[in-house]
């Protein structure tokens, strides 16, 4: 089955710093990469994905991009600000109709002001 | 529209009972899965549905039970309830005419079993 890997586990950024989550997966029949942010005790909720037709993906300060060679693809947070700290989770799937994903540990990450 | 709804939020068991977690969701969703979230170990697949009626196992479920009588219901069984268990439990859906990979979660239920 897909394993999807996720570093760092933490990451430390002073605010307006910016951020980057690196995932690899396993699976080269992956074709579809969401990434959740989780803030403390709530509901991971959907914020950026891309698919393997495209190499990167913006939305405002959130940037995702995908090598399919080498199997691995990133999340990007420029101009960070307290209110991202946060747990993102990466996952990857592969193609519909349905099919599960598979997350990664997660990676918290700390904006400090 | 309340999305996906879960009950309880909070629970704590004895070792030995059994309970369920109520979800349903009312966007029409086709499919519907349950996870468990632990420290370090991310969020795992533990049942999921692709319709009213069909089943099936994801990574880890053990220890649970899950039916799918509606299309807007998914309760998650323990049957026998351990320590082990002792997890946040987060419901999910997806379909509705848009990508079936695009899961909207839950708020989660707290389980604690002694």
């Amino acid at each position: 089955g897909e394993n999807v890997e996720q570093h760092p586990s933490t990451l430390s950024v002073q605010e307006g710093d910016s951020a980057v989550i690196k995932c690899t997966y396993s699976d080269s029949a992956s074709n579809y990469f969401p990434w959740y942010k989780q803030e403390l005790g709530k509901r991971p909720q959907l914020i950026i994905d891309i698919r393997s037709n495209v190499g990167e993906k913006k939305d405002q300060r959130i940037a995702v991009t995908l090598n399919k060679t080498a199997k691995h693809f990133s999340l990007h947070i420029t101009e960070t600000q307290p209110e991202d700290s946060a747990v993102y989770f990466c996952a990857a799937s592969k193609p519909a109709g349905y099919s599960t994903l598979t997350f990664g540990k997660g990676t918290m990450l700390l904006v400090s002001p | 529209n309340a999305g996906v709804t879960q009950t309880p939020k909070f629970q704590v068991l004895k070792t030995g009972q059994s309970m369920t977690l109520q979800c349903a969701q009312d966007m029409n969703h086709e499919y519907m899965s349950w996870y468990r979230q632990d420290p370090g170990m991310g969020l795992r697949l533990i049942h999921y549905s692709v319709g009213a009626g069909i089943t099936d196992q994801g990574e880890v479920p053990n220890g649970y039970n899950v039916s799918r009588s509606t299309t807007e219901d998914f309760p998650l069984r323990l049957l026998s309830a351990a320590p082990s268990q002792t997890s946040v439990y987060f419901c999910a859906s997806s379909g509705g005419g848009g990508d079936p990979r695009t899961i909207y979660f839950g708020e989660g239920s707290w389980l604690t079993v002694v």
